[in-house]
């Protein structure tokens, strides 16, 4: 299954609604997990199932889709979000990755 | 609280041998699947193998078939990355992930990574 993500980069301004799609080539139910990584850092798992929000995660991002569609959408995009964003896979092998989104601040 | 502490990366050369090391604490380590992901200078985050939580079922990702195996010894709490015949695009951060549970499932905890650097 190959995941694809897009934009592969994007900038937007402090306050602005940010949306990030994944797609898969085969329907995966809702298998889907979104990973943050801040430059430098470790990646930090932000959902699960599609739509469910880790704990501690704040409220602003969220998730959607099943099958082979995806969203993740930050409602107010903050500084401390500026990371790579990226989706993956797990219900079976391969647990593959998209490309990843770089999130940049205007 | 879970810690994973990846160790045993290096400088090594082409077609030669490396084995990575990821000590995992703070949780039952024998009743989770883990995973080796990897992370070249600059680019995204590529999945590279995973091991069942009692070490019977084992996949790769394509380009490390038969060069990598992964392993773990659950007295010990490690798990390993044995790597033969690296390639100059085998240069990557590597890190261990645990999984949620023993399921496939997705990744709840990555260690620090260890930096892996293949060039003669």
């Amino acid at each position: 299954i190959q995941m694809t993500q897009s934009p592969s980069s994007l900038s937007a301004s402090v306050g602005d609604r940010v949306t990030i799609t994944c797609r898969a080539s085969q329907d995966m139910s809702n298998y889907l997990a979104w990973y943050q990584q801040k430059p430098g850092k470790v990646p930090k798992l932000l959902i699960y199932a599609a739509s469910t929000l880790q704990p501690g995660v704040p409220s602003r991002f969220s998730g959607s889709g099943s099958g082979t569609d995806f969203t993740l959408t930050i409602s107010s995009l903050q500084p401390e979000d500026v990371a790579t964003y990226y989706c993956q896979k797990y219900n079976s092998d391969p647990w593959t990755f998209g490309q990843g989104t770089k999130v940049e601040i205007k | 609280q879970v810690q994973l502490v990846e160790s045993g990366g290096g400088v090594v050369q082409p077609g030669r041998s490396l084995r990575v090391s990821c000590a995992a604490s703070g949780f039952t380590f024998s009743n989770y699947g883990m995973h080796w992901v990897r992370q070249a200078p600059g680019k995204g985050l590529e999945w590279v193998a995973v091991i069942s939580y009692n070490g019977r079922l084992k996949f790769y990702v394509d380009s490390v078939k038969g060069r990598f195996t992964i392993s773990r010894d659950n007295s010990k709490n490690t798990l390993y990355l044995q790597m033969n015949s690296l390639r100059v695009e085998d240069t990557a951060v590597y890190y261990c992930a645990k999984e949620y549970s023993n399921n496939p499932d997705y990744f709840d905890y990555w260690g620090q990574g260890t930096l892996v650097t293949v060039s003669s």
